[in-house]
């Protein structure tokens, strides 16, 4: 049965504290790992489409990650507007995704 | 852009009410899909609309029906709501699935639902 697993649930962090999140999966046939951004009481906002292991994709102080069995999303120097739940989601068959539970993150001044 | 519109964004209803939540997309997306979203629990499909015309159920279909009505709008209903469907709904659309591998999907802003 597919799987998506991710860590920690929630992450508190200073302003310039850099860190990272982790998105472990089982999937029969990866069809793409995607990243959003779930601000509270909004709907979540698509990030990153990572398709193969070692693909990297960047975007201001977000960096995603791919191997075979994970996927991270780097936070470099977070200001508070990077507050927000992360999500990740694996492309697990035609068209549908399964979502991971999300971390929550929190950046303080 | 208006993106994914779902009506209405909060919902109060008694045990035993029906319902239709209601989307649409100006994207000229093929693909729709219907989620819950529950604490812990993550974002759980409940059907999805592969392209007009079509519709299949998710992880958790029981207790809704869905309809396509058009390229632009794909509906929900309760038919008779339970305690245990008191959510937040989200509507997605996305591309057409290709060789390659799944396209994102692009969300609305949900729909608050409370059953009493």
């Amino acid at each position: 049965e597919d799987q998506v697993t991710q860590s920690p649930e929630a992450l508190r962090l200073q302003e310039g504290e850099s860190s990272s999140l982790n998105c472990s999966y089982t999937v029969s046939g990866l069809r793409g790992l995607f990243w959003y951004r779930q601000d509270p009481g909004k709907g979540p906002e698509f990030l990153f489409t990572l398709y193969s292991a070692g693909e990297e994709k960047e975007k201001e102080r977000l960096k995603a990650t791919l191997t075979k069995k994970e996927s991270f999303l780097h936070i470099t120097a977070p200001k508070p507007e990077d507050s927000a739940t992360y999500l990740c989601a694996v492309g697990s068959s035609w068209g549908k995704l399964q979502f991971g539970a999300g971390t929550q993150v929190v950046v303080t001044p | 852009n208006a993106g994914v519109t779902q009506t209405p964004k909060f919902q109060v209803l008694k045990t035993g009410q029906s319902m239709t939540l209601q989307c649409a997309q100006d994207m000229n997306h093929n693909s729709m899909y219907w989620y819950r979203q529950d604490p812990g629990m993550g974002l759980r499909l409940i059907y999805y609309s592969a392209s007009e015309g079509t519709t299949d159920k998710g992880e958790v279909p029981n207790g809704y029906n869905v309809s396509r009505l058009n390229k632009r709008e794909f509906s929900l209903r309760l038919e008779s709501a339970a305690p245990s469907q008191t959510s937040v709904y989200f509507c997605a659309s996305s591309e057409l699935a290709g060789r390659g591998g799944n396209q994102p999907q692009h969300f609305g802003d949900g729909t608050r639902l409370s059953i009493l």
